[in-house]
This record gives structure tokens, sequence and C-alpha cells, in this order.
């Protein structure tokens, strides 16, 4: 069955630098038609889409962000980086990743539990 | 972007209950739309998929409708377990983006 599990610092200071590493197993990334998301949630606040990598390693971010998140994969390790850079309080929120895939009209439908990053100095 | 309205933010009903939350998109999607479940401290749930799709697992009393722009979930009888916040999504396009959100709260 497919998992996935975030992981990553839960308290990084203003200006810094977010790193989280999404664990998955269940499926290869290297298949045609999937993509890992990660998107996020302020304590309280709707969900945000974040960014999408995809078995092509086509990327692609949330435009007002854009300047500040990175994706990569690393399929031998099945594992997904997201970077976040210049860190600000705003940005605390619970992190997930997801998979996506191309039959199932690339809805997220598996999700990681979350991890909860505040950002405080 | 696309933007997803959500109407209402918030419902009470009981159990039994039908329940019917509307998704509106700033533009045509097609029929590129999903709905997830997500309860306080958990991650959402995937419900439905490309309108109608149920996902496997879900129970049967969640359904789908729409197309274009307008587009429903409906809860034919409400359980105990369905109290919690329902979120629709696009992915016809990126950014993929969410509405704002109902909570379906217990009457």
């Amino acid at each position: 069955q497919i998992t996935l599990k975030e992981s990553g610092p839960p308290l990084v200071k203003p200006t810094q630098t977010l790193t989280l590493t999404c664990t998955f197993s269940g499926f290869s990334l290297s298949t045609s038609g999937v993509g890992v998301n990660w998107i996020r949630q302020p304590p309280g606040k709707a969900l945000e889409w974040l960014a999408l990598i995809y078995w092509d390693d086509d990327k692609r971010y949330r435009p007002s962000l854009k300047n500040r998140l990175s994706i990569t994969k690393d399929t031998s390790k099945d594992q997904v980086v997201l970077t976040l850079t210049d860190m600000d309080p705003v940005d605390t929120a619970t992190y997930y990743c997801a998979h996506s895939k191309s039959s199932s009209s690339f809805a997220f439908d598996f999700w990681g539990q979350g991890t909860v990053v505040t950002v405080s100095s | 972007d696309i933007q997803l309205t959500q109407s209402p933010s918030s419902l009470s009903a009981s159990v039994g209950d039908r329940v019917t939350i509307t998704c509106r998109a700033s533009q045509s999607i097609i029929r590129d739309l999903n709905w997830y479940q997500q309860k306080p401290g958990k991650a959402p749930k995937l419900l439905i998929y490309g309108t109608s799709s149920l996902q496997s697992g879900m129970p049967s009393r969640f359904s789908g409708s729409g197309s274009g722009t307008d587009f429903t979930l409906t809860i034919s009888s409400l359980q105990p377990e369905d109290f919690a916040t329902y979120y629709c999504q696009q992915s016809f396009l990126t950014p993929r983006t969410f509405g704002q959100g109902t909570k379906v709260e217990i009457q």
C-alpha cells in the first residue's frame, strides 16, 4: 500500500531555510503519470498547495512563493525534498506531502500524517 | 489562479440529514474537481475525484456531481463520523487550489 511520511525540523528561526523530506513507499516516482505534492495548512486555516514534482521531473510551484520554493526528487531513495527559504512567522503551518496520479485526476489520494513547523525566534 | 468558492462556510445538521455542499470555480475546470474530508488534527482524506468518482474505501453515501464551474458534494444520510470540514480542490491547472472549507457540525 502507498504510504508517505514527512520529516523536518519542528522549529525554525525567521530568515532561515526550511528543508522537509517526504519519504514514501508503495509507488515509484519514475512511473509515468505519478506526482508528489507539498501542501500546507496554517493553524485554523484552509489548505494551501505549494509544489508538485512529476515522474518526468517537471516541477510546478505556487506563484506567490515561487522565488522561495524548490522541490527535488531522489528516485533511488524514494524521497522528495522541499526547501522554503527566508522563513517568516506566517509560514508556521502543518506541512503535508501527498501522492497524485493521472488516473485519479491528479487528486491527492494518499497523504502523509503531516509535520508541524513553527517559525519563531 | 483558479478561485474556488464553497458554500456554505459552515452548517449544522442532524444524523440522518441529507447535506449538500457547493463549490464554484472562477473559470471552467471541466470535471477536474476533487473533494476531501478533514477531521481535527488529521490529514485530509480524498472522498471524490474527477467530480463523481468515489475513492476506494469511502462510503457510498458520499456522491459528487457537476461540470464546468459548478459542483456539488452530497452526503445522503449524515452519520456521526461525517462531522468534519470538507474541502473542494481543482486539478485542472497548476497552481492547484482549494476552497476555503465547509465545517459540518452537529445540530
